[in-house]
């Protein structure tokens, strides 16, 4: 089955730097890459997602790079501001967005004012 | 976006009684419904794929027969954990695709004396 890991597991970065995390995958049929923003107790809330067909994707301060080939992608923070801390995960899944996820291990993003 | 919901939110239980877990597509139909669990300070595991009209399908690891799952209609799927013991005290969270991302109920909170 697939397997998504995902690093670093903390980052702590001063408010307006920028936080970058990275997920692998092993399955090249994965097609769907959606990242997810956690907070403590709640339930996770998609931020940003990108299928195979595109490399790049941007939404105001967030954006997400996949690369197939080496099979990776990585979510992309700048301008941190102390609202973003929490935990994020990447998923990946091998139909649509309808099928099942397989996540990584999770970051915690500390973002200190 | 679309509305999942979940019933009730949190459940505290004596070990080796029965605790239902429901959880509703509010605007959507949903053949499909995925089970989490989340232990904490970790990621979501896909417990099942809950199908309406047929069977579950567990993950590997999972137990059927302490985890039922029941997707009687296109808008409920039920999660009961049978005879609960502590070590299952987790977060469930259930999710159903709907547009073009999966949604995520508010998860229940179990806690198993």
């Amino acid at each position: 089955g697939e397997n998504v890991e995902q690093h670093p597991s903390t980052l702590s970065v001063q408010e307006g730097d920028s936080a970058v995390i990275k997920c692998t995958y092993s399955d090249s049929a994965s097609n769907y890459f959606p990242w997810y923003k956690q907070e403590l107790g709640k339930r996770p809330q998609l931020i940003i997602d990108i299928r195979s067909n595109v490399g790049e994707k941007k939404d105001q301060r967030i954006a997400v790079t996949l690369n197939k080939t080496a099979k990776h992608f990585s979510l992309h923070i700048t301008e941190t501001q102390p609202e973003d801390s929490a935990v994020y995960f990447c998923a990946a899944s091998t139909g649509t967005s309808y099928g099942k996820l397989t996540f990584g291990q999770g970051t915690i993003l500390t973002v200190h004012p | 976006g679309a509305v999942v919901s979940q019933h009730p939110s949190w459940v505290i239980c004596k070990s080796g009684t029965s605790v239902k877990i429901e959880c509703r597509s509010l605007d959507f139909q949903a053949t499909t419904m995925f089970w989490y669990r989340q232990f904490p300070k970790q990621s979501l595991m896909l417990m099942a794929t809950s199908n309406e009209g047929s069977k579950a399908t567990y993950e590997q690891g999972v137990e059927k027969d302490k985890f039922l799952i029941n997707h009687a209609s296109l808008t409920l799927s039920t999660l009961t954990v049978t005879s609960a013991h502590p070590e299952d005290s987790s977060f469930y969270i259930c999710s159903a695709g709907g547009g073009s991302e999966q949604f995520f109920g508010p998860g229940t909170r179990l806690t198993v004396l």
